[in-house]
C-alpha cells in the first residue's frame, strides 16, 4: 500500500514554456502533499507544503508565481513550473501523506525536468 | 530551526561487512526521526523510524537504527551488507508538531564491491 506516482517521469522542454508535474496518491488519500527538488548529487530541498482545497506555503526563496501548486484533490497535487528556464533543470520529487504530524511521507519516483 | 548533518558523504563497503551510516541532528525541541534510501534515478523509500519508545529501531532490508538523545545521533547500521545494498541515504528529522515538514540531512552514498 502507499503508493505516489508521478508523471511524468521526465520531460524535455524549451526555455520559456510551462511544464505541468502531477502526483497522485494510488491507495489513500493524502490529506497533505509536499514538493521538493533535488540537484544532482545533492539532498532533497522542500520548495512547498499542500494541503487539499487550500493554498500552498511556500518555502522561503522559492517563487510561488514561478511554481504554481494544485491541490484540487484528496488524490492529486500539481506543479507547474512556468516559463521555464534552464536553471528550473532538476528532479523534483512529490510525497503525501495523511497529515498528522507522525505520519510517513511516501514519496513518488521523481521528475527528471530538462529546460534546452 | 532543525538541521541534519550526515558526517560521510561517500562510504565505500565490501559485501557482507557491517556498515555505519552516521547522523546527527541539531533541534531545540523534540523530533521524530527517520531514515529513507533513494535508488537511481527514484524517489525514496522509507528505511526505518523513531518516533517513540525503544530508542533501537528496527527497519526493512536488515537496517538498524538507535536513537541517542544526549549524542543527538541516529546512525543506520546493518550487519552485513550486500550488492543491492547500494544507494543513497537519507537521514530526516520533523518536529513534533511540525506537520511532517521533513528536514533531510546531505545524504552518503553508500557503495558495496564485490
Amino acid at each position: 500500500g502507499a503508493v505516489v506516482s508521478q508523471h511524468p517521469s521526465w520531460v524535455i522542454c524549451k526555455s520559456g514554456t510551462s511544464v505541468k508535474i502531477e502526483c497522485r496518491s494510488l491507495d489513500f488519500q493524502a490529506t497533505t502533499m509536499f514538493w521538493y527538488r533535488q540537484f544532482p548529487k545533492q539532498s532533497l530541498m522542500l520548495m512547498a507544503t499542500s494541503n487539499e482545497g487550500s493554498k500552498a506555503t511556500y518555502e522561503q526563496g522559492v517563487e510561488k508565481d514561478k511554481f504554481l501548486i494544485n491541490h484540487a484533490s484528496l488524490t492529486l497535487s500539481t506543479l507547474t513550473v512556468t516559463s521555464a528556464h534552464p536553471e528550473d533543470s532538476s528532479f523534483y520529487i512529490c510525497s503525501a501523506s495523511l497529515g498528522v504530524s507522525t505520519d510517513t511521507q511516501y514519496f513518488g519516483p521523481g521528475t527528471r525536468l530538462t529546460v534546452l | 530551526a532543525q538541521s541534519v548533518t550526515q558526517l560521510d558523504s561517500q562510504v565505500p563497503v565490501f559485501e557482507e561487512a557491517p556498515v555505519e551510516l552516521r547522523c546527527n541532528y541539531s533541534s531545540s525541541v523534540s523530533v521524530y526521526l527517520f531514515w529513507y534510501v533513494q535508488y537511481p534515478n527514484q524517489g525514496l523509500q522509507l528505511l526505518l523510524k523513531y518516533l517513540s519508545g525503544s530508542t533501537l529501531v528496527k527497519g526493512i532490508n536488515g537496517f538498524e537504527a538507535e536513537f541517542n538523545k544526549s549524542q543527538t545521533s541516529f546512525h543506520l547500521r546493518k550487519p552485513s551488507v550486500h550488492i543491492s545494498d547500494t544507494a543513497e541515504y537519507f537521514c530526516a528529522v520533523t518536529t513534533i508538531g511540525g506537520y511532517n515538514k521533513l528536514i533531510f540531512g546531505a545524504g552518503t552514498r553508500l557503495a558495496v564491491h564485490p
